[in-house]
């Protein structure tokens, strides 16, 4: 069965250096999702890609996120510096077109640790 | 006031139990209902997908939803330490144009336990 593949599953680093997150969707799922969830939370959208654009970064804090989805496949998140804050489980979702009707189907997330 | 408010618990009960979580939205625009299961340090996983107002049934899982009292429902019957974990609800928009703008919008999670 295809899955969302995510890497790092862990990453520690301390404040004010960069991370980096990996994201491969589902084969063919032109739209991917960065959520963000801070323990004890649901997960909270960031950015949304349609291929590779950019559809909706409403919630992306951009003066120190940054995502790319350069050929429309995989995907990077990218945080420089990083914030004590930013300690959270960064998931990546996929599905086909974006469509209501559509299931997304998340990674297993990369647990970031800001020390 | 969170868009999606949901009872983060903990929820402990017996195995065999009959589990009712709940959720309540403010939203009326949200037309897909879902839930998912999480299991620790795991991506969710979807568990039931409904549109609009109605039942779905899936096996021990049932799903409700009442948008005139904007209030959605699983019932899990016949409960297994298995289906510990955590529950969340999830919610999209229909635009006017009847094309989903696609971001999940989610509950806090309940945590479920399950104990023989």
């Amino acid at each position: 069965e295809a899955e969302v593949a995510q890497s790092p599953r862990y990453k520690i680093t301390e404040k004010s250096q960069a991370v980096a997150f990996w994201c491969d969707p589902i084969s063919g799922h032109a739209t991917l999702y960065w959520y963000r969830q801070i323990l004890g939370q649901g997960p909270e959208l960031l950015v949304q890609f349609q291929d590779e654009s950019v559809v909706d970064d409403s919630q992306l804090p951009k003066d120190r996120f940054s995502a790319e989805r350069l050929k429309g496949v995989d995907s990077t998140l990218k945080i420089q510096p990083a914030e004590l804050g930013d300690s959270a489980m960064y998931l990546c979702a996929s599905s086909p077109l974006g469509q209501g009707q559509e299931t997304q189907y998340f990674g297993p997330g990369t647990r970031l640790l800001v020390l | 006031q969170k868009e999606v408010e949901q009872d983060p618990g903990p929820l402990s009960v017996p195995e065999g139990a009959i589990v009712s979580l709940n959720c309540t939205y403010s939203n009326s625009a949200f037309q897909y209902f879902m839930w998912y299961r999480q299991y620790s340090r795991k991506g969710p996983e979807l568990l039931m997908y409904t549109y609009s107002s109605g039942n779905k049934e899936d096996g021990r899982f049932t799903a409700q939803v009442d948008k005139s009292s904007k209030y959605i429902s699983l019932f899990i019957r016949d409960s297994q330490p298995s289906d510990s974990a955590t529950y969340l609800c999830a919610m999209k928009l229909v635009w006017a144009g009847g094309t989903s703008y696609g971001k999940l919008t989610f509950g806090q999670g309940t945590i479920l336990t399950v104990h023989p």
